[in-house]
């Protein structure tokens, strides 16, 4: 069976600019959150969607939101980008919400210059 | 304090002896504890999680939980170069989202042969 997805890859922005960055789910599963990781740390969570509902928000400005469609695929949108937004972004699919192990895309290595 | 510890290391394992990561979390309330493995620009991938007291054994890693204490670990058994990576450790956070991964920094291996 197929992992998570993610695209694009890689990415360059500028300052300023609006990025969306999209993910897809392991088949059957129905959760779908979103990480931010800068070098050196551990992923910080920003959103979760359970059932195309938001379920969980995380400590990140207003400048990013997220949705889930009908087939459990999730689109994140960041807008005015600032040079500290550059990370790994990661998404984690469960199959639902609590206690289920997460599994994670290679994620989308967002620059902004 | 941070929600979840870890020694950054970098933790240095001759090949073929047992690695000993620890990990401390602060939210007393919560259940369930999650192992990552992340190779250098690639994403978390994971290995091991436990939801009771004690021992769980998979191949040749032990992941250990003591929730009285806060405390979980994880053992690598038999070294290998292909071992040397950044481990994290994750734990479900019981308030605000329910079932967002609570990361810490991570221990970087090195396995030298």
């Amino acid at each position: 069976d197929a992992g998570v997805t993610q695209s694009p890859t890689h990415l360059i922005k500028t300052r300023g600019q609006q990025v969306t960055l999209r993910c897809s789910p392991i088949s059957g599963h129905k959760s779908v959150s979103w990480y931010q990781q800068v070098l050196g740390q551990g992923p910080q969570f920003i959103f979760q969607y359970y059932e195309k509902e938001e379920r969980g928000r995380g400590n990140f400005p207003d400048r990013f939101s997220a949705r889930q469609f009908p087939n459990y695929s999730s689109e994140l949108n960041v807008n005015a980008l600032l040079l500290g937004d550059s990370a790994l972004y990661l998404c984690a699919s469960s199959f639902g919400l609590g206690d289920y192990e997460q599994y994670f895309g290679p994620g989308t290595r967002l620059t902004v210059t | 304090q941070k929600e979840v510890e870890q020694n950054s290391g970098p933790l240095s394992v001759p090949e073929g002896a047992i690695a000993s990561l620890n990990c401390t979390y602060s939210d007393r309330g919560s259940q369930s504890f999650f192992w990552y493995r992340q190779y250098s620009g690639k994403s978390p991938e994971l290995i091991m999680f436990i939801y009771s007291n004690g021992d769980k054994e998979d191949g040749r890693f032990t992941a250990q939980l003591n929730k009285a204490s806060q405390y979980v670990s994880l053992l690598i058994r038999d070294s290998q170069p292909s071992d040397s990576a950044t481990y994290l450790c994750a734990v479900t956070a019981t308030t605000d989202s329910w079932g967002k991964l609570q990361f810490g920094a991570g221990t970087q291996v090195v396995v030298t042969p």
